[in-house]
């Protein structure tokens, strides 16, 4: 099975950069996608990583460490509608059953 | 890109009674598709994957004969949540597999039993 473990919330102000760290164990690892979800939404698809290093997508950045088990999601230049939770998940190379994290909610005042 | 519709978005219900969700894949054929249950503030819990033309698969704890999925077409998955209870009501999402990201969410659903 999977286990995904990233902080409950994160809190920054306009313009602020945030980091929220995933640390996951799985038997059979295939890749870690990042995804938000405002409240009552469904969850949309920010960024994906399958190797080792940094995937940039304008703001947003991912980052994986496969001999770590991490990865982390960086927000850059925050903005208020960046206040959102935001799930890692992890992709079973065996039967592509995407496992979620529990969720960092980010707040972002002004 | 990739688009799967899912219907009804909210929906409320007597308890007792059953409610069926739809998840259409618009433009492109969803071999498989999973579905999520989510309760507030929650993350996302699968509760089972059906492929077309065969039997879903459950997640362990899930009730098949409460949660009775069809996958019937490569463009239609249906659940049907049977003898509704409140302790049902959340937030149901399927993800086809496929598409530009690998995966498509639909919309999700809001169940409310009253």
């Amino acid at each position: 099975g999977q286990s995904l473990e990233q902080p409950s919330e994160v809190t920054a102000v306009e313009g602020a950069i945030v980091q929220i760290n995933c640390t996951y164990q799985t038997s059979g690892f295939y890749g870690l996608s990042w995804y938000q979800q405002h409240d009552g939404g469904a969850p949309t698809f920010l960024s994906y990583n399958g190797l080792d290093g940094l995937e940039e997508t304008g703001r947003f950045s991912s980052f994986l460490s496969r001999s770590d088990s991490y990865g982390y999601l960086l927000l850059q230049e925050l903005q208020m509608k960046d206040s959102a939770s935001y799930f890692c998940a992890v992709r079973d190379r065996n039967d592509y059953k995407l496992s979620f994290g529990a969720g960092t909610t980010v707040t972002v005042r002004a | 890109g990739a688009v799967v519709s899912q219907h009804p978005s909210r929906v409320i219900c007597k308890s007792g009674t059953s409610v069926k969700i739809e998840c259409r894949s618009l433009d492109f054929q969803a071999t498989t598709m999973f579905w999520y249950r989510q309760f507030p503030k929650q993350s996302l819990m699968l509760m089972a994957t059906s492929n077309e033309g065969s039997k879903a698969t459950y997640e362990q704890g899930v009730e098949k004969d409460k949660f009775l999925i069809n996958h019937a077409s490569l463009t239609l998955s249906t659940l049907t949540v049977t003898s509704a209870h409140p302790e049902d009501s959340s937030f149901y999402i399927c993800s086809a597999k496929g598409g530009d990201y690998g995966y498509t969410f639909g919309s999700g659903t809001r169940l409310t039993v009253v």
